[in-house]
């Protein structure tokens, strides 16, 4: 089992809709990250959060650290939002970074 | 402020050959990061240094290795390269380790 899920796998939108993507996972933490992945690879750390709430612009991360759960919130979604989002979290003995799969998100316009 | 660069881009290496990837963090980063990302595997995080010394190591084989200069650039090495090896290289810097982490666009290798 995976130590960080991510739901859902994909995510299909239309434009202004809200949006949101979960996170799971399953050993102590130091801190989370969410990232954004466009085609051709290059990944943008959006959120690094250990604990409450950070918004970003139409971004909007939360954490439970009791539940061990992660939210990414995206108000008034738009065409460009489209991405693969990543939750990586920072944990356990050696504090590397652990990934989920990634959640592929599809906003139409 | 120039972001952490990676080169270069894209790679095409056959296999049994060894590969060395460069990474130069953001200025005044001390800390960088190295992950290999596969459509199977995803990202997995193949290691850390931090003052020229590495403080963490995924679980690659020892034909992955690393090292970080005294000016912080880091570069990883491959060697004898197996098919397998194909996937996007990307590096992280960051200030110091455990604090927020900065991207570079990665090195598609690509082993044939």
């Amino acid at each position: 089992k995976n130590e960080v899920e991510q739901s859902p796998q994909n995510l299909t939108a239309q434009e202004g809709e809200f949006i949101t993507i979960n996170c799971s996972y399953s050993v102590g933490i130091s801190a989370l990250h969410w990232l954004q992945q466009h085609p051709g690879g290059g990944i943008v750390s959006l959120f690094m959060l250990s604990s409450g709430k950070k918004k970003h612009g139409r971004l909007i991360a939360t954490i439970n650290i009791q539940e061990k759960h992660s939210s990414l919130h995206i108000t008034a979604s738009h065409p460009r939002d489209s991405a693969v989002y990543i939750c990586a979290v920072r944990g356990g003995s050696n504090y590397k970074l652990t990934f989920g799969k990634g959640t592929l998100l599809t906003v139409n316009p | 402020k120039a972001g952490v660069t990676q080169t270069p881009r894209y790679l095409i290496k056959t296999r049994g050959q060894q590969v060395t990837l460069s990474c130069s963090p953001i200025s005044g980063h001390r800390s960088v990061s190295w992950y290999q990302q596969t459509p199977g595997q995803g990202l997995q995080f193949l290691f850390e240094y931090f003052s020229e010394t590495q403080r963490n190591k995924g679980n690659f084989p020892g034909r992955f290795s690393g090292r970080q200069f005294s000016n912080s650039r880091s570069e990883m090495n491959v060697s004898t390269l197996e098919l397998g090896d194909s996937a996007l290289y990307l590096c992280a810097s960051s200030l110091v380790p455990n604090t927020e982490a900065f991207f570079g666009q990665g090195t598609r290798l690509t082993v044939v």
